[in-house]
């Protein structure tokens, strides 16, 4: 079973505004990662956040979590309409390995 | 290489026979894996190799799904008697070590078709 659950499923918003996206995640954690994917195939990292760090900038992005809740979040300021993609988080726990996905927030930037 | 090739980008099969998908992970990167994603969902852990270590194979989905990775880098998902539901895109990723904290650097993945 899957790790992560991201909220929404799907998000649609306006060139300009502020994207928010939301994982939750199952069992204790070192880093959880956001990965975006255009249509297509491959994903691509976006940042890394430490199970220490509580909020993590890059750029546009602004990512917090928080573990207590075993929850993080992804937010894009002033999007723009090549920010349409998908965006997942991923975390590894433990001594594993294997980095486990969530299902996935669609965005779509209109312009 | 430059990055994660994976291939054939595109490959449709009859159900029953067998498929081989291949990846090349970024040279010296020592961990590989392999997921799975079917159409607008999201990606399925398969298989993990890191170094000489024992893979990780808790999420291959049936004894008809096989993986090797020779000489520690190229690796090969084989999948025996395909089925439908076997449709999907196989993606391959790679990183630097297990280390913990390394990021996955993704292929373009696999189109696998079942008719």
């Amino acid at each position: 079973s899957q790790q992560g659950e991201e909220d929404p499923q799907a998000l649609s918003i306006q060139e300009g505004e502020n994207a928010t996206m939301n994982c939750s995640y199952k069992t204790s954690i070192n880093n959880l990662q956001w990965y975006r994917q255009n249509s297509g195939r491959g994903l691509v990292h976006l940042i890394l956040i430490r199970s220490n760090e509580r909020e993590k900038h890059s750029g546009r992005l602004r990512v917090t979590l928080d573990t207590s809740k075993k929850s993080s979040s992804l937010l894009i300021t002033a999007s723009r309409a090549a920010d349409t993609a998908s965006y997942f988080c991923a975390t590894r726990s433990g001594n594993t390995g294997k980095l486990i996905f969530g299902q996935g927030t669609t965005l779509q930037v209109k312009p | 290489g430059a990055g994660v090739s994976q291939s054939p980008s595109n490959k449709v099969t009859e159900k029953g026979k067998d498929v081989e998908l291949r990846c090349d992970p970024i040279s010296g990167h020592t961990a590989l894996y392999w997921y799975r994603q079917s159409l607008g969902q999201g990606l399925e852990f398969l298989i993990y190799f890191q170094g000489n270590s024992a893979p990780d194979k808790s999420g291959l989905p049936s004894d008809r799904f096989s993986a090797e990775r020779t000489g520690g880098s190229v690796s090969t998902l084989t999948i025996q008697r395909t089925q439908q539901e076997d449709s999907a895109v196989y993606l391959c990723a790679s990183s630097l070590s297990q280390g913990g904290s390394e990021k996955l650097f993704f292929g373009s993945g696999t189109q696998l078709s079942v008719l």
